[in-house]
């Protein structure tokens, strides 16, 4: 049963880079829209993007100058990098994947989720 | 992207029927029929109960069902339980082969 777990700080300064880990367990990374979604407090959920296996990503217009995902297929594991950060990207953030490997969308693989604060 | 529109909370008693709706545009909801509906309790994953409009996981109850008119897609719960009180999500794939989601709907089970 394939299984996702995020890792990285749990704070980071204004103007730095968030970066987050997601490790895919019980199953191969190749495949499938590896995708981020976050939810600020209080707030409802919102799509980051995805990294397919082969590379081929794809974000939301919002945040497109601001972030890069990445894919590490030896460790079986992909990246969330989202630069330049202001207080409003204080939020929970999930990897998670679709339920079809041709899908980018309907996900029923979350992980656990990982509180990221924006602070000095 | 803007947001699907929710509303903000909707309320049942048990054993009563609800529905949430999630309205968009031609762009999303309307042109595809890829809406999906999450089931979020706080502190957990979201859970998918609905996905390609009227499909349900393996697993959900089939007191959960989807539909959709137009660009309104509907999540309808009936028989309601305590345990269905969370907060719900839909969800669609849209022109730019991306996904947004809604605002969210608070379900209070009465």
């Amino acid at each position: 049963q394939v299984q996702l777990q995020e890792s990285g700080p749990g704070l980071v300064k204004p103007s730095e880079t968030l970066s987050l880990t997601c490790t895919v367990s019980g199953g191969s990374i190749s495949s499938y829209q590896w995708t981020w979604i976050r939810q600020p407090p209080g707030k409802g959920l919102e799509w980051i993007g995805y990294i397919y296996y082969s590379g081929t990503t794809n974000y939301n217009p919002s945040l497109k100058s601001r972030v890069t995902i990445s894919l590490d297929t030896s460790k079986n594991q992909f990246s969330l990098n989202l630069s330049s950060v202001t207080a409003a990207d204080t939020a929970v953030y999930y990897c998670a994947r679709p339920c079809g490997s041709y899908r980018k969308d309907a996900f029923d693989i979350w992980g656990q989720g990982t509180l990221v604060t924006v602070s000095s | 992207q803007s947001a699907l529109t929710q509303p903000a909370s909707v309320s049942g008693s048990p054993g009563q029927s609800i529905t949430i709706s999630c309205t968009g545009t031609s762009s999303d909801v309307g042109g595809y029929n890829y809406v999906s509906w999450y089931q979020h309790h706080p502190g957990k994953a979201p859970k998918l109960m609905i996905y390609d409009v009227t499909n349900r996981p393996s697993g959900v109850s089939n007191r959960f069902s989807g539909s959709k008119s137009g660009n309104t897609a509907s999540l309808t719960i009936s028989g309601l339980q305590a345990e269905d009180e969370a907060d719900y999500y839909c969800s669609s794939f849209t022109s730019r082969s991306t996904v947004v989601f809604g605002g969210g709907t608070k379900l209070t089970v009465l």
